[in-house]
């Protein structure tokens, strides 16, 4: 199985500050990978696929990189409802694997 | 619009069997295929298999012997059937619709709890 290595489990950050997350894939996903943010008692929503396109109607301060089996979730201009669980997942090979998540904590 | 509604039992004894009902509306099973996602409280979500759009099936082959899945298209419901279930069962089963870029929508998940 394809093991996606998140972090960090948690951080903190300021209002409109820029905070990085980070997937690193066990091997190649040839950027088969999404982003989800889920908030608290409610389902996950994709914010990012294909490693760095944007879904439809998500704001643009939400951005995705790639660098090797290094996938990057940078989210520009925290606002305070980014107040969430975000988790990777790559779809490139069965079973898909998600991360362990990153819960993100406005101050 | 695309919906996606889970229905079952909230309590499961152990050794029992889990059976779980996906029911979709704004789409066709036999258009988009859709999976099942577990997600224990606290941690990160597990994805448990799929029914394709063609009728196939995948699996998590940390499950498969247990795992079954299935569709009834003239009543746009995929199903869930799992057996000998544990208490590291318990957790929300969420159904999703899958693009080939990733999960676009997601039911509201059922909570599920094994426990005698």
């Amino acid at each position: 199985d394809i093991q996606m290595t998140q972090s960090p489990a948690s951080l903190s950050a300021s209002l409109g500050e820029t905070v990085t997350i980070e997937c690193l894939a066990s091997e190649d996903i040839y950027s088969n990978l999404a982003w989800y943010q889920q908030k608290p008692g409610k389902s996950p929503q994709l914010l990012i696929y294909d490693a760095s396109s944007l879904q439809d109607g998500v704001p643009s301060r939400f951005s995705g990189s790639e660098s090797g089996t290094q996938y990057s979730l940078e989210i520009n201009s925290l606002q305070s409802e980014d107040a969430a669980t975000y988790f990777c997942q790559q779809h490139h090979d069965y079973p898909f694997t998600f991360g362990s998540g990153t819960k993100l904590e406005i101050k | 619009q695309v919906q996606l509604k889970e229905s079952g039992p909230g309590l499961v004894q152990p050794s029992e069997t889990l059976s779980l009902t996906c029911t979709v509306s704004g789409f066709s099973l036999t258009s988009y295929s859709v999976s099942w996602v577990r997600q224990p409280s606290g941690k990160g979500p597990e994805w448990m298999g799929r029914m394709w759009y063609d009728g196939d099936t995948a699996y998590n082959s940390a499950l498969k012997s247990r795992l079954s899945i299935s569709r009834d298209t003239s009543k746009n419901q995929v199903f869930l059937k799992m057996n000998s279930l544990q208490t590291d069962d318990t957790g929300t089963y969420y159904c999703t619709r899958d693009q080939t870029e990733g999960i676009d929508y997601w039911g509201q998940g059922v909570m599920v709890t094994v426990s005698s």
